[in-house]
């Protein structure tokens, strides 16, 4: 079936440096991935999605400048948290769709800004 | 580890007919459940959710029961719009154990008018 990978799986940086998020669709291409993130304790959040070759499409109340979103190519797209700070701390979850409009999620990605 | 199963898609009803999903879920201590709902090309809305047994979480006429005893958590709608085509996931989600969601496949529907 369908995989979809995400690196890394655990972050841990210092307040004021940027992280790196990648997301990856290993067998299928997908035109359009989605971020999300999930608070502690409360459902995902939809924070923009990605399509391959334009600019990403942001949620009401998500930062474009904080979370910068690149869609690469068709097999991969990655979140930069910038400048992160503690509140930023969360859990960050890809999914990609497929041709056939199915949803693929990733593994998620824990960060942790000390 | 924890799991979620759902009834595979695609499911098809006529418009106004009665709808249930099946989520059924493994896991260990007491998770919280989500209903999600993907419209086409679009990303992940939450549904509905219940965060302890018995609970009943609704919405837009939708409605699902935590049942821990049956560890089932079943989407359920009286009478379905066309509108309401879109694919469907149930997850879990553990709080207490590194904050994880773990979701369903997801199941297609198709409503015809």
């Amino acid at each position: 079936g369908a995989v979809v990978s995400q690196h890394p799986s655990r972050v841990i940086c210092k307040s004021g440096t940027s992280v790196k998020i990648e997301c990856r669709s290993l067998d299928f291409q997908a035109t359009t991935m989605f971020w999300y993130r999930q608070f502690p304790k409360q459902s995902l959040m939809l924070m923009a999605t990605s399509n391959e070759g334009s600019k990403a499409t942001y949620e009401q109340g998500v930062e474009k400048d904080k979370f910068l979103i690149n869609h690469a190519s068709l097999t991969l797209s990655t979140l930069t948290v910038t400048s992160a700070h503690p509140e930023d701390s969360s859990f960050y979850i890809c999914s990609a769709l497929s041709r056939r409009d199915t949803q693929y999620f990733g593994p998620g990605t824990r960060l942790t800004v000390l | 580890g924890d799991s979620v199963t759902q009834m595979e898609g695609p499911v098809t009803l006529s418009e106004e007919a009665f709808l249930t999903i099946n989520c059924t879920y493994t896991a260990t201590g007491y998770p919280s459940l989500f209903w999600y709902v993907q419209y086409p090309g679009e990303g992940l809305q939450l549904l509905l959710k219940a965060t302890k047994a018995d609970d009943k979480g609704s919405n837009k006429g939708f409605e699902a029961t935590y049942r821990k005893e049956t560890t089932s958590f079943h989407l359920e709608k009286g009478s379905v719009q066309v509108s309401d085509s879109a694919v469907y996931f149930c997850a879990l989600y553990q709080p207490d154990r590194d904050d994880k969601i773990i979701f369903g496949k997801g199941t297609r529907l198709h409503i015809l008018p």
